[in-house]
C-alpha cells in the first residue's frame, strides 16, 4: 500500500495568515493527490483533486500543488471558518489511502 | 444536488456480517459517470477506503478487506449497500456512502459528495 504522511500534524495561526499543509507520498503518485477538509461531526469534503484542480465552490484561498511525491496545500488568506482537520488522499493505486490529518486551529 | 444518506445497525455482535445502505437522492445511481464509494474512520484514526462499485456491476475493493467484504447496487432503489463478514472490534468506525468521479485525467475515481456518516460499534 502507499503510505501517505502528512505535516504538520497540526499548527495554530492567525486569521490572514498564510497556512501551507504537506503530503509526502512513499512512492510517486503522479498527480493523483486529492484535498479533503473535515469539520467536527460532518463528512470529508473534497477541496483539491489531481493536485491542483479546485473543486467547484470551494473558495479561491484554496490552491495545491505538486507531483510525484512530495505535495502542498495552501490557504493564502486563513478565515475562522477554515477551522477543521485537512486530509490528503491518493487515487493512483488500489487500494486508496489516506493521510493521518492535519488540524488546523484558529489563533 | 446529490445528497446520500448512510442507514443500518448502529450495534453490531463479533462475528456476525454488517449490512449498511446507501440512499441516493438528486441523482441517480445508474448515471455512467460515476461510481459510488464505502469508506470508513475508526475512532481517532484516518480514513480508510473499502471499495466502490458502477451501476455496470464493475468493483474494486480494498484488498485488506476482499475477503469480506460485498458491494452491491440496486437501480431500482436508487441504493448500494455493503455487507462486511466476520466483524470483530477493528471494524468499529463511522461508516460513509460516497459518490465518485474519474474518467479521463484520473486514475482511480475519487469520493467527491459524501454522505453524512454512520457509527456502527462491534460490541457483545
Amino acid at each position: 500500500d502507499i503510505q501517505m504522511t502528512q505535516s504538520p500534524s497540526s499548527l495554530s495561526a492567525s486569521v490572514g495568515d498564510r497556512v501551507t499543509i504537506t503530503c509526502r507520498a512513499s512512492q510517486s503518485i503522479s498527480t493523483y493527490l486529492n484535498w479533503y477538509q473535515q469539520k467536527p461531526g460532518e463528512a470529508p469534503n473534497l477541496l483539491i483533486f489531481t493536485a491542483l484542480n479546485l473543486q467547484s465552490g470551494v473558495p479561491s484561498r484554496f490552491s495545491g500543488s505538486g507531483s510525484g511525491t512530495d505535495f502542498t496545500l495552501t490557504i493564502s488568506s486563513l478565515q475562522p471558518e477554515d477551522s477543521a482537520t485537512y486530509y490528503c488522499h491518493q487515487s493512483h493505486s488500489t487500494p486508496q489511502t489516506f493521510g493521518q490529518g492535519t488540524k488546523v486551529e484558529i489563533k | 444536488q446529490v445528497q446520500l444518506q448512510e442507514s443500518g445497525p448502529g450495534l453490531v455482535k463479533p462475528s456476525e456480517t454488517l449490512t449498511l445502505t446507501c440512499t441516493v437522492s438528486g441523482g441517480s445511481v445508474s448515471s455512467g459517470r460515476y461510481y459510488w464509494s464505502w469508506i470508513r474512520q475508526p475512532p481517532g484514526k484516518r480514513l480508510e477506503w473499502i471499495a466502490y462499485i458502477h451501476y455496470t456491476g464493475t468493483t474494486n475493493y480494498n484488498p485488506s478487506l476482499k475477503s469480506r467484504v460485498a458491494i452491491l447496487i440496486d437501480t431500482s432503489k436508487n441504493q448500494f449497500s455493503l455487507r462486511l463478514s466476520s466483524v470483530t472490534a477493528a471494524d468499529t468506525a463511522v461508516y460513509y456512502c460516497a459518490r465518485a468521479i474519474g474518467g479521463a485525467g484520473f486514475a482511480l475515481w475519487v469520493p467527491d459528495h459524501w454522505g453524512q456518516g454512520t457509527l456502527v460499534s462491534v460490541s457483545s
